[in-house]
């Protein structure tokens, strides 16, 4: 296993409620990534890490924001979140035989009611 | 827009015979692409990747096959395990940076 812990595993929040969702690596990847998972759109980047402080956005990045201020830890943020970012979201880091795999997390189950 | 497709949502196959599993795509700058495996309520496993420099890549009972100039690649799992149920993403990526994923298909095998 690549050392990717995700918490919470499941949370269940109200519209307008901010939610903070974790990402802990152990491997001192550079890259770290956000998706949600949802039927019919696969998989789609929020936003991106390559390093300390430096992050970009993705294609569904509205809504959303993140931080890094040390290697090992990717936080997304939902400053206020809607029933539209119920979802399923994987955390992702890059490694492995070549620097293009991703390795990913268990993921978030994220129902906002 | 997107820019990596996977149009046949879900596959069934007998066991010991060939899956194959198709993914297009339209953006030319893609430079490397991958598949992955999920299984429900886990995170995605990284299967094979292939680079656009090549056009077939294998590993074990996994061949992914690139066409560059049709803008698509294939999956082929043979011989098809139960084991290998599952849902399969394609995923693409140009000078590694971001990758951009199908919508999956859903791959079951039949004992």
């Amino acid at each position: 296993d690549a050392g990717i812990t995700q918490s919470p595993r499941h949370k269940v929040t109200e519209t307008g409620t901010p939610v903070t969702l974790r990402c802990h690596q152990t491997e001192n990847h550079r890259y770290m990534y956000w998706y949600r998972q949802d039927p019919g759109h696969g998989l789609r980047l929020i936003h991106y890490s390559y390093g300390v402080k430096d992050t970009d956005k993705g294609e569904v990045s509205d809504g959303y924001s993140v931080s890094r201020s040390k290697t090992e830890d990717f936080l997304l943020t939902l400053e206020s979140a809607t029933s539209s970012q119920t979802s399923v979201y994987f955390c992702a880091i890059n490694g492995g035989r070549s620097y293009n795999e991703q390795f990913f997390g268990p993921g978030t189950r994220l129902t906002v009611l | 827009d997107q820019q990596v497709k996977q149009n046949s949502p879900s596959l069934s196959v007998q066991e010991g015979r060939i899956s194959i599993l198709n993914c297009d795509y339209t953006n030319s700058m893609f430079d490397y692409f991958l598949w992955y495996k999920k299984y429900p309520a886990e995170g995605p496993t990284f299967l094979i990747s292939i680079s656009s420099i090549k056009d077939k890549n294998e590993d074990g009972r996994f061949t992914v096959f690139l066409n560059k100039s049709a803008k698509h690649l294939s999956l082929h799992i043979v011989p098809s395990q139960p084991g290998d149920s599952a849902v399969y993403f394609c995923a693409a990526s140009a000078f590694g940076n971001q990758f951009y994923f199908g919508t999956g298909t859903s791959l079951t095998v039949i004992p």
